[in-house]
């Protein structure tokens, strides 16, 4: 049973162009969700977050946008760059103090020169 | 400021041998956290230590898996009679207090053969 989904693993983006990731999750309880990136043979890093009670955040070239009605959630990365070039993580997590995150598959963003 | 340390960077064992992974949190963190990378799946969550505390072990298979952070030295993550499904990406994460501020290590790449 997959909460946290990102159904597009892949995507390519021309340098300079808008990147935007999507995920959907099924578990009404979330209400904090961020996003994580990852390069090869290194560990996942925190981009960006956002709680429930907000619909959208933003930091630097990085927004998210919530929609909670629909459960989904995405990121836009304006303009995108080469070293943006890795694998993002959607995760979330349930109110009530949970301690874990629930993550999903990952999509693998390309960022060509 | 060292960040989350994991060691062995790749580890390689025989079926039945015991697999022994090793976190040291950042300074200052008290939780840790543990979650497996399978091949192109997300990360999952294992376990969440305290101090010489288990606080949350509901991803952790029942058998042959264990962990512990005692009160001096690193956390360990420890899989008795590996097999082949073991073989994974087992990432090690801590915090000073909530899990909206986790720190990733770069992870133990476990090769089962």
């Amino acid at each position: 049973d997959q909460q946290v989904k990102q159904n597009s693993p892949s995507l390519s983006v021309q340098e300079g162009r808008i990147s935007i990731l999507n995920c959907d999750y099924t578990n009404s309880m979330f209400d904090y969700f961020l996003w994580y990136k990852k390069y090869p043979a290194e560990g996942p890093t925190f981009l960006i977050s956002i709680s429930s009670i907000k619909d959208k955040n933003e930091d630097g070239r990085f927004t998210v946008f919530l929609n909670k009605s629909a459960k989904h959630l995405s990121l836009h990365i304006v303009p995108s760059q080469p070293g943006d070039s890795a694998v993002y993580f959607c995760a979330a997590s349930a109110q009530g103090g949970s301690e874990k995150l629930v993550f999903g598959k990952g999509t693998k963003l390309t960022v060509n020169p | 400021n060292a960040g989350v340390m994991q060691n062995p960077r790749h580890l390689v064992r025989r079926r039945g041998q015991e697999a022994r992974l090793r976190c040291s949190p950042m300074k200052g963190h008290s939780h840790v956290y543990w979650y497996r990378q399978l091949p192109e799946e997300g990360l999952k969550f294992m376990v969440y230590l305290q101090k010489e505390n288990i606080i949350d072990e509901s991803g952790m298979p029942k058998e042959r898996f264990s962990a512990e952070f005692p009160k001096e030295g690193p956390s360990i993550l420890r899989i008795q009679q590996v097999v082949r499904g073991d073989s994974a990406a087992y990432f090690c994460a801590s915090s000073p207090g909530t899990v909206w501020s986790l720190h990733f290590g770069n992870g133990t790449r476990l090769t089962v053969t």
